[in-house]
């Protein structure tokens, strides 16, 4: 089984500033890499697929990069409706497993 | 619009069973795989279970693996979670999932609480 870590578990930051979050694979996943956010009492909403590829209505400011163990994702600048909890998951290999999330909070 | 309603959650005993069913519109339902994911109350989520677009293949977490079964009738746009001998640790939101191409999930249902406690 294939392990996802993300880190940091919680991240403070302000409105406006740049959130990078990272997720790390315990073996190469290639690039078969989702990223999800889920507010409180809502379903995950698929943000990017691929690592990098912005799924459909999602803004610019989300970015995703890396491929193999190491990848990225990153809030240009944050928005009040960003503070919120995100997950990784790899879809390269049986079983299919998520990071156990970021929470983005308000500082 | 893609639309996702999970049904036939509730309070179970443990060792009971459960059918959770998932009715879709708004897409070919029959052209692509499905799956469930469950996230147990305060905690993170758990992939449980998928079935590609014509039953041929179903993959199951080690965690439910002989317990769960996963189903789809295709003429009736719905997805099913078959689950047997529940145990505490089964207590989740359960939440039925499209897949895309690859296995990660485009589209979600609000999810249907499952509570296993006597």
């Amino acid at each position: 089984e294939i392990m996802m870590t993300q880190s940091p578990a919680t991240l403070s930051l302000s409105p406006g500033e740049r959130a990078t979050l990272s997720c790390r694979a315990s073996q190469s996943v290639s690039s078969n890499l989702a990223w999800y956010q889920q507010k409180p009492g809502q379903a995950p909403r698929l943000l990017i697929y691929r690592a990098s590829t912005r799924a459909t209505g999602i803004p610019a400011r989300f970015s995703g990069s890396g491929s193999g163990t190491e990848f990225t994702l990153t809030i240009s600048s944050l928005q009040s409706e960003d503070f919120t909890v995100y997950y990784c998951q790899q879809y390269n290999n049986w079983p299919l497993t998520f990071g156990g999330g970021t929470k983005v909070e308000i500082k | 619009e893609v639309q996702l309603v999970e049904s036939g959650g509730g309070l179970v005993q443990p060792g009971g069973s459960l059918r959770l069913s998932c009715a879709v519109s708004g897409f070919t339902f029959s052209s692509y795989a499905m799956s469930w994911v469950r996230q147990a109350p305060g905690k993170g989520l758990e992939w449980v279970s998928s079935v590609n677009d014509v039953s041929e293949r179903t993959y199951y977490a080690d965690s439910v693996k002989g317990r769960f079964t996963i189903s789809r009738d295709n003429s009736k746009n719905t997805l099913y979670l078959q689950m047997n001998s529940l145990r505490a640790e089964d207590t989740a939101v359960y939440y039925c999932a499209k897949d895309s191409v690859g296995y990660y999930f485009e589209y979600w249902g609000r999810g249907t609480l499952v509570a296993v406690s006597s």
